[in-house]
C-alpha cells in the first residue's frame, strides 16, 4: 500500500522560508508525478505544482511560480516543497499527493497534510 | 487556465434523498474520448479522498451511491440515497492540463 509521510507543523517567521518533505513508501517515487496542494484556513484546494522526480521536470501555476519550489530525492523517496519570502498569506496546510505520470492526472494517494503557520 | 464554477456552495439534503453537485469547465477537459474531471471529497479536518475519475469511474472502495456524469461542459456528482456519513465539502478538479484546477468546493450537510 502506498503512503506518503509528511514532516510536521511548521510556527516560522514572515520574511523567512521553509521546507517541507514528503516520503513515499510502498512503492518508488519514479512512479508518480508528485504535487503539492494548498490549503488556507476554511478555504478550497488550491494546486501549486508538480515534479516528475524521474527527470526532475516542474510544473507550477503561475501564482506560485516565485514563491514555491519542488525538488526530489529518489535515493531516499522524498519530494520537497520549499517556500519562500512567506507572508501571512502562506498559513495553510499544505498536502503532498501523487498522480499518474502519463495523463488524466487525478490525486490518489494523499499524504496527511502539513500545517505552515506565519507569524511574528 | 481551465476554470471550474461549481454549485451550490452549500447543500441541504434529508436522510435518504439525493444530492447533486455541479462543476461547469470553462472550456473542453476532452482527451480521446474521455473527459478528465474528477470529484474528491473532504470530510472536516481529513485530507481529500478521490471518488470519481474520468468522470465517472469510480475510485476503488468507492460505493455505487456515488455517480459523476456529464452533459456538454456540465459535469454532475450525484449522491444517492444521501447518508449521515457523506457531510463533508466535495471538490471538482480538471485533469487536462496544467496549471491543474480545482473547484470552490461544496459542502454538503443533512437536513
Amino acid at each position: 500500500e502506498v503512503q506518503l509521510q509528511q514532516s510536521g507543523a511548521e510556527l516560522v517567521r514572515p520574511g523567512t522560508s521553509v521546507k517541507l518533505s514528503c516520503k513515499v513508501s510502498g512503492d518508488t517515487i519514479t512512479a508518480y508525478y508528485m504535487h503539492f496542494v494548498k490549503q488556507r484556513p476554511g478555504q478550497g484546494l488550491e494546486w501549486i505544482g508538480r515534479i516528475d522526480p524521474e527527470d526532475d521536470s516542474t510544473k507550477y501555476a503561475e501564482k506560485f511560480k516565485n514563491k514555491a519550489t519542488l525538488t526530489a530525492d529518489t535515493s531516499s523517496n522524498t519530494a520537497y516543497l520549499k517556500l519562500s519570502s512567506l507572508t501571512s498569506e502562506d498559513t495553510a496546510t499544505y498536502f503532498c499527493t501523487t498522480s499518474n505520470n502519463y495523463g488524466g492526472y487525478y490525486f490518489d494517494y494523499w499524504g496527511q497534510g502539513v500545517m505552515v503557520t506565519v507569524s511574528s | 487556465n481551465i476554470v471550474l464554477t461549481q454549485s451550490p456552495a452549500s447543500l441541504a439534503v434529508i436522510l435518504g434523498q439525493k444530492a447533486t453537485i455541479s462543476c461547469t469547465a470553462s472550456e473542453s477537459v476532452n482527451k480521446f474520448g474521455i473527459n478528465l474531471m474528477h470529484w474528491y471529497q473532504q470530510k472536516p479536518g481529513q485530507l481529500p479522498k478521490i471518488l470519481i475519475y474520468n468522470e465517472f469511474s469510480r475510485a476503488p472502495g468507492i460505493p455505487a451511491r456515488f455517480s459523476g456524469d456529464e452533459a456538454e461542459l456540465n459535469f454532475t456528482l450525484t449522491i444517492e440515497p444521501v447518508e449521515a456519513d457523506d457531510v463533508a465539502t466535495y471538490y471538482c478538479q480538471q485533469g487536462l492540463t496544467f496549471p491543474l484546477t480545482f473547484g470552490s468546493g461544496t459542502k454538503l450537510e443533512i437536513k
